[in-house]
């Protein structure tokens, strides 16, 4: 069954403001991970946290993970028209073999 | 080198036809996967080879055969495929199963005519 069920589908803001998408999944998981996919091209990993962390940044990007509520969130500050793309979480659950990636949201930056 | 290639980018083929997808990454990474995407979709995992094994069968219909010649090379053969397969495969590696980050290539753009 799907792990990762994210939220929102869509998400199109203003070029400056910052984006805000959530993934929950469902069962106990060893990380979780969040890619990037621009329009037909492959996934580009972007940030991992482990289910020990809480909180993660990189750049721009800042992953909050809450193993209470199997839930976490991926903040994107001062938002940019590359940013353009979808989004995706995917868990590594600790008695699967493989990732498994949510539904992803497709992120719109309008200039 | 983080790079994953794959050729080709774009394939058309025939249902008679039988045709390869190749996959090369030289980062030493010791896991390997196919994935096959359709649009607006998230990628759905097909295979995992791990230190040159099959490790995972997604239950993939048998006019997919995949292959791993070598920690570094991954193929995967198409025969007979249906309308139905046409989407985007996805190869991508990973320093070890599951716990690690997945480098992925930029696909192929499959079309069964």
């Amino acid at each position: 069954s799907q792990q990762g069920e994210e939220d929102p589908q869509a998400l199109s803001i203003q070029e400056g403001e910052n984006a805000t998408m959530n993934c929950s999944y469902k069962t106990s998981i060893n990380n979780l991970q969040w890619y990037r996919q621009n329009s037909g091209r492959g996934l580009v990993h972007l940030i991992l946290i482990r289910s020990n962390e809480r909180e993660k940044h990189s750049g721009r990007l800042r992953v909050t993970l809450d193993t209470s509520k199997k839930s976490s969130s991926l903040l994107i500050t001062a938002s940019r028209a590359a940013d353009t793309a979808s989004y995706f979480c995917a868990t590594a659950a600790f008695l699967a073999q493989k990732l498994v990636f949510g539904q992803g949201t497709r992120l719109t930056i309008n200039p | 080198d983080t790079e994953v290639t794959q050729t080709p980018k774009h394939l058309v083929m025939g249902m008679t036809n039988k045709k390869s997808l190749k996959c090369e990454q030289h980062m030493g990474h010791r896991a390997m996967y196919w994935y096959k995407q359709k649009a607006k979709k998230p990628p759905e995992l097909m295979f995992v080879y791990s230190y040159e094994k099959l490790s995972i069968n997604e239950s993939v219909p048998s006019r997919f055969s995949p292959e791993c010649p070598n920690s570094s090379l991954l193929n995967l053969h198409l025969h007979a495929l249906q309308p139905e397969d046409s989407a985007l495969y996805l190869c991508a590696s990973s320093q070890g199963e599951r716990r690690y980050e997945q480098y992925f290539g930029p696909g192929t753009r499959l079309t069964v005519t």
